[in-house]
């Protein structure tokens, strides 16, 4: 199947500061990927949809000036936490489809981040 | 609303058989996705279905009947490691996913 890296996996940070969170497709060209946040026992939330080359679609709720996503090329996007807080803390997933692998379209997740913000 | 509906937690003996039960009522209907998440990690893809029927893979299926917005994951031959937290998720008109809190499945000794 395809590969999606995420990195890092784990992050802790001080209360203000900035965290960016890497996204990469390694074996297949992503023109979409997705965001995810999951908080303890409760399901994946959509956060936004990275477009290559385009400004992202942010779900409702979801705050665009927070949480930056920056899809610069086909095998890159970047989602940066601004001014974190600990109410941030949480689990983010990043995903993407293989359009030319699958043919139904699952998705191939990356192994996630876990933020602390102290 | 959409929604999606699963049990919380089961709790199943290693060795055995547990069904995971998963109903849906979504605005428009474009595929059914089962996906396994062990505690700490990403999801990773077990099965999708999107004609009414049986999907079977090794000592895993699945079953969908788009009639009655079911879906149920069959888990034959249980083993530890099959614990985990097992996501339905549901493919909308618009091709967006919709997600299920996910069960917990629990497989003791």
């Amino acid at each position: 199947g395809a590969v999606v890296s995420q990195h890092p996996s784990w992050v802790i940070c001080k209360s203000g500061t900035s965290v960016k969170i890497e996204c990469r497709s390694l074996d297949f060209q992503a023109t979409t990927m997705f965001w995810y946040r999951q908080f303890p026992k409760q399901s994946l939330m959509l956060m936004a949809t990275s477009n290559e080359g385009s400004k992202a679609t942010y779900e409702q709720g979801v705050e665009k000036d927070k949480f930056l996503i920056n899809h610069a090329s086909l095998t890159l996007s970047t989602l940066t936490v601004t001014s974190a807080h600990p109410e941030d803390s949480s689990f983010y997933i990043c995903s993407a489809n293989n359009r030319l692998a699958g043919d139904v379209g699952e998705l191939f997740f990356g192994e996630g981040s876990r933020l602390t913000v102290l | 609303g959409q929604n999606i509906d699963q049990p919380t937690e089961m709790t199943a003996t290693e060795g055995a058989i547990v069904q995971i039960n998963c109903t849906y009522q979504t605005s428009g209907f474009n595929g059914l996705f089962w996906y396994q998440q062990h505690a700490g990690e990403a999801p990773t893809f077990l099965s999708y279905n999107v004609l009414d029927g049986l999907e079977e893979k090794g000592r895993f299926s699945s079953f969908l009947s788009r009639s009655k917005g079911y879906s149920y994951l069959l888990l034959k031959e249980l083993q530890m490691k099959d614990s985990a937290s097992y996501l339905c998720a549901v493919k909308d008109s618009n091709y967006q996913l919709i997600w299920g809190a996910g069960t917990k499945l629990i497989i003791k000794p």
